[in-house]
């Protein structure tokens, strides 16, 4: 079993569409989790961290999280096409310690 | 959170050789992490680099391919030693920019070895 799975994707959705992305990890006691996007040729960019059971919003963001079934998700309200990207889920300790451990990354496709 | 700049941005390498990749942090930081992404993959962790101390290597990698500096809290360097095609992917260093802002990647480096 992988650290972090997600599905590869391609994941298409139309503009004004909810895409949403999951994210599975195997370290029941990890602490922190982190959704980066990926644009072609560019490096990840941080766009939500999450710690806590439940929810957290940040403009069209929302992370969810549940411990107990290990997953963690994030939806994207009012998508747009510049939104289409790669996002890669990462995980963080504790028996990782500090360094994240990544999914393989959900390609969202935003079509017109 | 953390600035990182990251050179140099791509190169062609010949086989054989040796690429240093530099990393220079715009505030001092414990640990600096480096990764590599391979074509159309994930983030796959190198090794941890902490001030002071050897670095910290992930299974599957080694300090003989790929040495590691961290001269002080702001500064890291990479080596890719005798490369061979295969080593042609991003190579990615990262900083913890603070519990609240998650780590921060420089802008990469694209490597390929021909």
């Amino acid at each position: 079993q992988k650290e972090v799975e997600q599905n590869s994707g391609p994941l298409s959705v139309p503009e004004g569409a909810i895409a949403s992305l999951n994210c599975t990890y195997s370290d029941r006691v990890s602490q922190s989790f982190f959704w980066y996007r990926q644009y072609s040729g560019k490096s990840p960019e941080l766009i939500m961290s999450i710690y806590s059971n439940g929810d957290k919003e940040d403009g069209r963001f929302t992370a969810q999280l549940n411990k107990a079934s290990q997953y963690v998700s994030l939806l994207i309200r009012d998508s747009q096409p510049s939104d289409s990207a790669t996002y890669l889920c990462a995980v963080r300790g504790p028996g990782g310690g500090n360094k994240l451990t990544f999914g393989t990354g959900t390609q969202l496709k935003v079509e017109l | 959170s953390a600035v990182i700049s990251q050179k140099p941005s791509r190169d062609i390498c010949q086989r054989g050789t040796s690429l240093t990749i530099q990393c220079q942090v715009d505030s001092q930081v414990t640990m600096m992490f480096w990764y590599r992404q391979q074509p159309g993959q994930s983030l796959t962790l190198i090794a941890t680099a902490n001030q002071g101390s050897e670095a910290t290597y992930e299974s599957g990698f080694v300090i003989d391919k790929f040495p590691i500096s961290r001269p002080n809290l702001t500064f890291s360097t990479l080596t890719v030693s005798n490369m061979s095609p295969e080593d042609s992917s991003i190579y990615l260093c990262s900083v913890e920019s603070g519990t609240n802002y998650g780590y921060t990647f420089g802008s990469g480096t694209r490597l390929t070895v021909v």
